[in-house]
């Protein structure tokens, strides 16, 4: 099975501020990974697919990249809005795939 | 637009079993994969069952496998999950989700919470 580990485990930064949130992969994934956000109470939203691409409705501000291994979530500058746990999850292998643990975004 | 309430969630004691249930609408129900994903108290979120738009292909979690089985109608734009002999470990949020083009969760229900507890 294939283990992602996301890093740090929580992120305190203040609104305006841009947040890097990581995600490794055991293994190669290619580009087969997805990132999500959720609030508490909420429905978790899908941000990105496919490693880099935005899902629709999805502001610019968001930005994913990276392939193989090594994958990054970057929001530009943050909104209140965007205080929130990240998740990332991996369709590499074979389905439905794995999460990891989630990244805190916490207001500073 | 795409919506999916889950429904059936609540306290129930060990052994028990629980239906739940997850309305679609705002989509093409019979064309898409859909999933149920749970987290527990603390945890994050852990894969439960997968069912292909056909109903033909299903997964299972090892967790559930056993005692879970997933369905849908696609008639009624609906999905279910019935998970029997119900653990403490079982205690969770479960979502139900739809596939987008690709292996990943294009849309989510607010989530149902199982407790499982005497």
């Amino acid at each position: 099975e294939i283990v992602l580990t996301q890093s740090p485990a929580t992120l305190s930064l203040s609104p305006g501020e841009r947040a890097t949130l990581s995600c490794g992969a055991s293994q190669s994934i290619r580009t087969d990974l997805a990132w999500y956000q959720h609030k508490p109470g909420l429905a978790p939203r899908l941000l990105i697919h496919d490693a880099s691409s935005r899902a629709t409705g999805v502001p610019d501000r968001f930005s994913g990249s990276g392939s193989g291994t090594d994958f990054t979530l970057t929001i530009s500058r943050l909104e209140p809005e965007d205080f929130a746990v990240y998740y990332c999850q991996q369709y590499g292998s074979s389905p439905p795939g794995t999460f990891g643990q989630g990244t805190k975004l916490e207001i500073k | 637009q795409v919506q999916l309430v889950e429904s059936g969630g609540g306290l129930v004691k060990p052994g028990g079993s629980l239906r739940l249930s997850c309305a679609a609408s705002g989509f093409t129900f019979s064309d898409y994969y859909m999933s149920w994903i749970r987290q527990a108290p603390g945890k994050g979120m852990e894969w439960v069952s997968y069912i292909s738009s056909s109903g033909v292909s299903i997964y299972y979690a090892d967790s559930v496998r056993g005692r879970a089985t997933i369905s849908r109608d696609n008639a009624k734009k609906s999905l279910f999950l019935q998970i029997n002999n119900l653990r403490a470990e079982d205690t969770a949020v479960y979502y139900c989700a739809k596939y987008g083009t690709g292996w990943y969760l294009g849309h989510w229900g607010q989530g149902a919470l199982v407790t499982v507890s005497s």
